[in-house]
């Protein structure tokens, strides 16, 4: 089933501002992970959070995650047109063997 | 990360027909995966597909529709049997589980119309 939410669901902002994406999940992890998925296309990997972990870099890419709330957030800074795409979170429970419960996504557009 | 390609990228099939999809990953790992995304939503997992063995689906999916195989520790194919204008959607396949990495990477997608 799926367990995580993601917040907001749709995303609108002009370029150059920063863009954040929030998930929530209802049990343990042993890890969290942000896809990105451009129209009709394949999932494209970000960033790998783990349960131990309380933030991470990639590029203009910062994920923060609060276990004690069950929450992760996925800012992107200094938004690109070519930013615009669905976001993601999956969740890798403990006892899963590596297998991945999606949040519902937030569609997010950069106005150029 | 692992590369992952899928065939086909796209097909538009008759009702009542199967399709076979196939998953080719250009290294070994442990663990590979079936997703379906229906028009619109998040990805929901088929099934887990095991080397050498019987795959383990989730509730709501059934063995008869969703046929799984898994010959070797780089590929698997998912076959949609009997489809009907329900099964439209894109298909994913993922995998994850090598020495280096846990992360989960998916391949590009399947997109399945079925008339």
């Amino acid at each position: 089933s799926q367990q995580g939410e993601e917040d907001p669901q749709a995303l609108s902002i002009q370029e150059g501002e920063n863009a954040t994406m929030n998930c929530s999940y209802k049990t343990s992890i042993n890890n969290l992970q942000w896809y990105r998925q451009n129209s009709g296309r394949g999932l494209v990997h970000l960033i790998l959070i783990r349960s131990n972990e309380r933030e991470k870099h990639s590029g203009r890419l910062r994920v923060t995650l609060d276990t004690s709330k069950k929450s992760s957030s996925l800012l992107i800074t200094a938004s690109r047109a070519a930013d615009t795409a669905s976001y993601f979170c999956a969740t890798d429970h403990n006892n899963a063997g590596n297998m991945l419960t999606f949040g519902g996504g937030t569609r997010l557009m950069v106005k150029p | 990360s692992a590369v992952i390609s899928q065939k086909p990228s796209r097909d538009i099939c008759q009702r009542g027909t199967s399709l076979t999809i196939q998953c080719q990953v250009d290294s070994q790992v442990t663990m590979m995966f079936w997703y379906r995304q229906q028009p619109g939503q998040s990805l929901t997992l088929i099934a887990t597909a095991n080397q050498g063995s019987e795959a383990t689906y989730e509730s709501g999916f059934v063995i008869d529709k969703f046929p799984i195989s898994r010959p070797n520790l780089t590929f698997s194919t998912l076959t949609v049997s009997n489809m009907s204008p329900e099964d439209s959607s894109i298909y994913l396949c993922s995998a994850s589980g090598t020495p280096t990495y846990n992360e989960q990477f998916f391949g590009p997608g399947t997109r399945l119309t079925v008339l």
